[in-house]
């Protein structure tokens, strides 16, 4: 079964929005990373954040994590075309050894 | 330009037929991995690799085979076992464990 859980499974802003996506695990990790993948191609690494840390920051790119919930918020400021894409969470279990579990992903949609 | 190369970028099977799809790494990562993705829907591990000459089993490796004579190199073939290959492939890798995975642009693979 699937570790992470994205949600929602689509959105659709307008230019120079915030868009936030977010993922919720069932089991105790290691590190929760986020990815981008464009349209028919592979995916793109954005941000590790591991499960000391509370709070991640790169560029435009804002992310929370809350171990006691379980869950991570992926926050996009001020986003842009270019970002129209689908977002994926991936978690690594402490028992996974070097697997990462990937969600179904947030298809984002970004309007001019 | 360091990265992952996968080829073809779309291959054809034909019924009983096995088919080999090429991943090759020229990042010095030690681990390697196969994806399957379906439409609309995250990715699952098919076999993942730490070390030259050693890979596992991920979550569906039933019908597909794998081989790792060269760091660089972690092909994947899908056997005339798998009775639904249509699916888009991806090949990535890492550092060490639990690193970020870097990806290939992926193989999409189509029954004739």
């Amino acid at each position: 079964s699937q570790q992470g859980e994205e949600d929602p499974q689509a959105l659709s802003i307008q230019e120079g929005e915030n868009a936030t996506m977010n993922c919720s695990y069932k089991t105790s990790i290691n590190n929760l990373q986020w990815y981008r993948q464009n349209s028919g191609r592979g995916l793109v690494h954005l941000i590790l954040i591991r499960s000391n840390e509370r709070e991640k920051h790169s560029g435009r790119l804002r992310v929370t994590l809350d171990t006691s919930k379980k869950s991570s918020s992926l926050l996009i400021t001020a986003s842009r075309a270019a970002d129209t894409a689908s977002y994926f969470c991936a978690t690594d279990r402490e028992t996974s050894g070097s697997r990462l579990t990937f969600g179904e992903g947030t298809q984002l949609t970004v309007n001019p | 330009d360091g990265g992952i190369t996968q080829s073809p970028k779309y291959l054809f099977r034909k019924e009983g037929q096995n088919v080999t799809l090429s991943c090759e790494q020229n990042l010095n990562h030690d681990a390697m991995y196969w994806y399957r993705q379906d439409p609309g829907q995250g990715l699952r591990l098919i076999y993942y690799s730490q070390i030259v000459n050693d890979f596992q089993k991920g979550d569906i490796a039933e019908g597909y085979s794998v081989s790792r004579e060269k760091k660089e190199s972690f092909p994947l073939t899908v056997t005339s076992a798998q009775k639904n290959p249509t699916a888009f492939y991806l090949c990535a890798s890492s550092i060490l464990n639990s690193q970020p995975q870097h990806f290939g642009d992926g193989t999409r693979l189509s029954i004739l």
